[in-house]
């Protein structure tokens, strides 16, 4: 199966600032990949599909980038509802696999 | 809006089966759009894949060993819901488990759309 690797596990950025979150993928995966938003108690939202695409809804400081094997989520300037752990998936092989998350904290 | 809702036991003893639902609200199981999948997240670990079925019955299972053909997974359309078993349960399988809605089609899986709140299953004598 295919390993999904974030980097990093913790990150700290205050208010405002922009946030890069890294995902690897142990062999290519073209760009057939996700990401999601989950807050503590709440289902995981669906934020980046096809690794730029942005689902409904979602406000425009979430990009995606990358193909292949390397993938970047970016949040330009980060709200306060920001806060919360984001993973990656990839759908090119199966089964579904999905990376270990990134935190991201209040500095 | 569509919503999932996952409900069974919270505690499981080890070796029985762990038997979970997924109540869809706010439209139908019935398209050929859409996987209706189960996931789950052993405390400290990451997500993990358990398999999908779709609304004609056929399901689709994770080969990894530490699932190892011990999954069933199953819908009901009159009722619009799907199912989780999952036998010969240890320790191992302690984990928030979620369902979610898998876009998809003729046997390819993409991302999931909507996601259950998750629940927290414990394998526990």
């Amino acid at each position: 199966e295919i390993v999904m690797t974030q980097s990093p596990t913790t990150l700290s950025v205050s208010p405002g600032e922009r946030a890069t979150l890294s995902c690897r993928a142990s062999q290519s995966v073209s760009s057939n990949l996700a990401w999601y938003q989950q807050k503590p108690g709440q289902a995981p939202r669906l934020l980046i599909y096809d690794a730029s695409t942005r689902a409904t809804d979602v406000p425009a400081r979430f990009s995606g980038s990358g193909s292949g094997t390397e993938f970047t989520l970016t949040i330009s300037s980060l709200q306060s509802e920001d806060f919360a752990v984001y993973f990656c998936q990839q759908y090119s092989n199966w089964p579904l696999t999905f990376g270990g998350g990134t935190k991201v904290e209040i500095k | 809006q569509l919503q999932l809702q996952e409900s069974g036991p919270g505690l499981v003893k080890p070796s029985e089966t762990l038997s979970l639902t997924c109540i869809v609200s706010g439209g139908s199981i019935n398209s050929g759009r859409y996987y209706w999948g189960w996931i789950r997240q052993p405390p400290g670990k990451g997500l993990e894949w358990i398999g999908s079925v779709y609304y004609s019955g056929i399901s689709y299972d994770n080969p990894s060993p530490s699932l190892k053909s011990r999954v069933t997974i199953s819908i009901d359309t009159s009722k619009n819901q799907f199912s989780l078993k999952l036998s010969s349960v240890t320790a191992a399988d302690t984990a928030v488990y979620s369902c979610a809605r898998v876009l998809g089609g003729r046997g390819r899986h993409y991302y999931l759309d909507v996601w259950g709140r998750g629940t927290t299953v414990t394998v526990s004598s």
